[in-house]
């Protein structure tokens, strides 16, 4: 049974570029949520989503940040206009069922901004 | 509120030494799901338990135990004749029912020197 698969691993942008993050759940899971990293830090939610909905972005940025879960697909986190203080980790986890017990994480793509 | 506190952010022992990664948390909530995950130089998280709040049992896992006290709302996770392939940072989370979010500690650096 493959894992959560996410992709690029590593990402290097340039400052004002965009950046698109890819999430594939585990096979079965319709629920994922994206982490973010920052250096030095522990995760912190970002969004909670399922096949085309986004059900809690409590934690996504106000601005130049989105994710989208499509009916068909991976799940994608996007940074428009990335800045420095982008560069983070961002893990994706997936469940089966809406997960506040069982969470299964991604590797995680290394964003870095130049 | 959610909250985990990882008091400790680096500990540094020399191998075969026992060591104890300290959590407390806090919640309102009266179902709630704590967790260790262990981060190594890699990146990537790997999950080590999960505890329901209705078990306070502690458990033992080779050179790995956790000690649940809800008495002191703590999860501390101590790791038996350490050694170097545990160097890594160490997170503590914690998850409630009502939301779907993991709520993840600092982190603990554990350095385990030869």
């Amino acid at each position: 049974n493959a894992g959560v698969m996410q992709n690029p691993r590593h990402l290097v942008r340039r400052r004002g570029q965009e950046a698109r993050l890819r999430c594939s759940p585990m096979k079965g899971h319709s629920h994922v949520y994206w982490y973010r990293q920052l250096p030095e830090e522990g995760l912190k939610f970002m969004v909670y989503l399922q096949k085309e909905n986004i059900i809690d972005e409590s934690g996504m940025p106000k601005e130049r940040f989105s994710a989208e879960f499509p009916k068909e697909g991976p799940s994608i986190l996007r940074i428009q206009q990335v800045v420095r203080g982008d560069s983070a980790a961002y893990f994706c986890a997936s469940s089966g069922t809406g997960g506040s017990y069982e969470q299964y994480f991604g590797p995680g793509t290394r964003l870095t901004v130049t | 509120a959610q909250k985990v506190t990882q008091a400790q952010t680096e500990i540094s022992v020399v191998e075969k030494e026992d060591v104890t990664l300290d959590c407390v948390y806090e919640t309102r909530d009266t179902t709630y799901y704590l967790f260790w995950y262990k981060q190594p130089p890699s990146g990537e998280l790997v999950f080590l338990i999960r505890r329901n709040s209705f078990d306070e049992q502690n458990e033992i896992s080779g050179r790995y135990s956790w000690n649940f006290q809800k008495s002191t709302s703590s999860f501390n996770f101590t790791i038996t004749a350490s050694q170097v392939v545990d160097s890594a940072v160490y997170f503590c989370a914690l998850s409630v029912v009502s939301f779907n979010k993991f709520y993840f500690g600092s982190g603990t650096k554990l350095n385990v020197k030869p």
